[in-house]
């Protein structure tokens, strides 16, 4: 089993600030990891995959960087509608995992 | 375009069983697999298993193993998973997710990062 510890839990800032959240794996795991943005009373959806592909339709201020067992989602300019909670996930082996989370709040 | 659509909120009592569809569209079923994911009120995601809807493989997460059923109808594109003695605990929000893997030319089960998700299925287990 993999383990994976992101943080931080809470991220607060404004509007136009740059934010950076980490996620650490237990075992190196190349690059097999996604990250998703949840909204209250949504479904997740993608945002990166392979550690630093935007999916398609996804704005380039998301960027994703990282390899073997530590990682980073980077929101360049933060958006009023990027406040939400963001969870990585690794697909490297079953089972698969995710982190525990971190809520993006308004400062 | 693909699209994964769940069924309705369930109430179920302790230890009855509650078994939720996801309903498939836009691809062809067979050629992906289907994972199933649930979040409890306030806590973090959390993996539960997996089929693979070409050869109907499966496999669970340890936590749910004995408890859990994956299973699915190629006919009607549909994914099922069912969860068996159900607790308080078990109260969630219960998603189906698609893996993006094309199983039909894979060389072995592994998973692959989900998309899309369907919207969601409340289970609420209550006495």
């Amino acid at each position: 089993v993999i383990w994976m510890t992101q943080s931080p839990s809470l991220l607060s800032a404004s509007t136009g600030d740059r934010v950076t959240i980490s996620c650490r794996m237990s075992q190196g795991i190349s690059s097999y990891l996604a990250w998703y943005q949840q909204k209250p009373g949504k479904a997740p959806e993608l945002l990166i995959y392979a550690a630093s592909t935007l999916q398609s339709g996804v704005p380039s201020r998301f960027s994703g960087s990282g390899s073997g067992t530590d990682f980073t989602l980077t929101i360049s300019c933060l958006q009023s509608e990027d406040f939400a909670t963001y969870y990585c996930q690794q697909y490297y082996s079953f089972p698969v995992a995710f982190g525990q989370g971190t809520k993006v709040e308004i400062k | 375009q693909v699209q994964l659509v769940q069924s309705g909120a369930e109430v179920k009592k302790p230890g009855a069983s509650v078994k939720v569809s996801c309903k498939a569209s836009g691809y062809t079923f067979t050629s992906y697999a289907m994972h199933w994911v649930r979040q409890a009120p306030g806590q973090r995601l959390e993996w539960m298993g997996w089929i693979n809807a070409g050869n109907g493989n499966t496999k669970y997460s340890q936590k749910f193993q004995g408890r859990v059923t994956i299973t699915r109808d190629t006919s009607a594109s549909t994914a099922y998973m069912e969860l068996s003695s159900l607790r308080s605990e078990d109260t969630a929000v219960y998603y189906c997710a698609r893996d993006v893997v094309d199983v039909s030319i894979a060389v072995a089960d592994a998973p692959g990062w989900f998309d899309p998700w369907g919207q969601g299925t409340l289970v609420t287990v209550s006495s």
